[in-house]
């Protein structure tokens, strides 16, 4: 399996701009989650998917920040408008609810530069 | 409500040394636990996890962890420290039912030296 798959790997942008970042999950894998990581606040949740539905969004930051899982192989986080303050690594997981005890499987991330 | 505490934000070891790492947790029902190791510009990789039985535990890399119920710690060793070891290390925990969720410590990077 390729694992999880993210694009871009990179990103760099101007303040005020949309940014849309994808995520492709493990091929049968049930839940999706999406983090955001940086130097001043760590790794984050924010927001997770079971079954292409939305579970929890508690940690979306703002009404700037909106995902999506429209199916089972494609989940996008979009940022709209970007600010400078977004500049983070977001990565995506997956995981199956089965045997595999909640083990998440992570993506390479993207690093987004907002200047 | 769960919770993971990492003491040490930063480990500095000399290579050949041992490596440990602590981790202790608060679970209100039996938890499912996790070390996982980030590589500069990586994402998050799987080393190791208890889930039930055997409380020690190996993972990958020559690391092993025992699961402390009594002390409600899960700390990571490995005992002789590697140049490449060099990373920074999560633990984190989950339990049955909690929707495939894990709560993240916030994590301990680890520096080798010569």
């Amino acid at each position: 399996d390729a694992g999880v798959i993210q694009s871009p790997r990179h990103e760099v942008t101007e303040m005020g701009q949309e940014v849309t970042l994808r995520c492709k999950p493990i091929s049968g894998h049930d839940y999706l989650f999406w983090y955001r990581q940086t130097m001043m606040r760590g790794l984050e949740l924010l927001i997770y998917f079971n079954n292409n539905v939305p579970i929890d969004d508690s940690g979306m930051p703002e009404d700037r920040f909106s995902a999506k899982m429209p199916n089972a192989s494609f989940s996008t986080l979009k940022i709209q408008p970007s600010e400078p303050r977004d500049s983070a690594v977001y990565f995506c997981a997956s995981s199956f609810e089965g045997r595999s005890y909640n083990e998440q499987f992570f993506g390479p991330g993207t690093r987004l530069t907002v200047l | 409500a769960q919770s993971v505490t990492q003491l040490g934000s930063h480990v500095s070891v000399s290579e050949g040394a041992l490596v440990l790492l602590r981790c202790n947790y608060s679970s209100s029902v039996p938890p499912y636990l996790f070390w996982y190791v980030q590589y500069p510009n990586q994402g998050l990789q799987l080393l190791l996890k208890y889930t039930t039985g055997a409380t020690l535990v190996k993972g990958i890399n020559g690391f092993e962890a025992e699961f402390k119920k009594s002390e409600t710690s899960f700390h990571l060793t490995k005992p002789s420290a590697h140049m490449s070891d060099a990373a920074e290390y999560f633990c984190a925990v989950s339990f049955t039912g909690g929707g495939n969720k894990l709560t993240f410590g916030t994590g301990t990077q680890l520096k080798v030296e010569l």
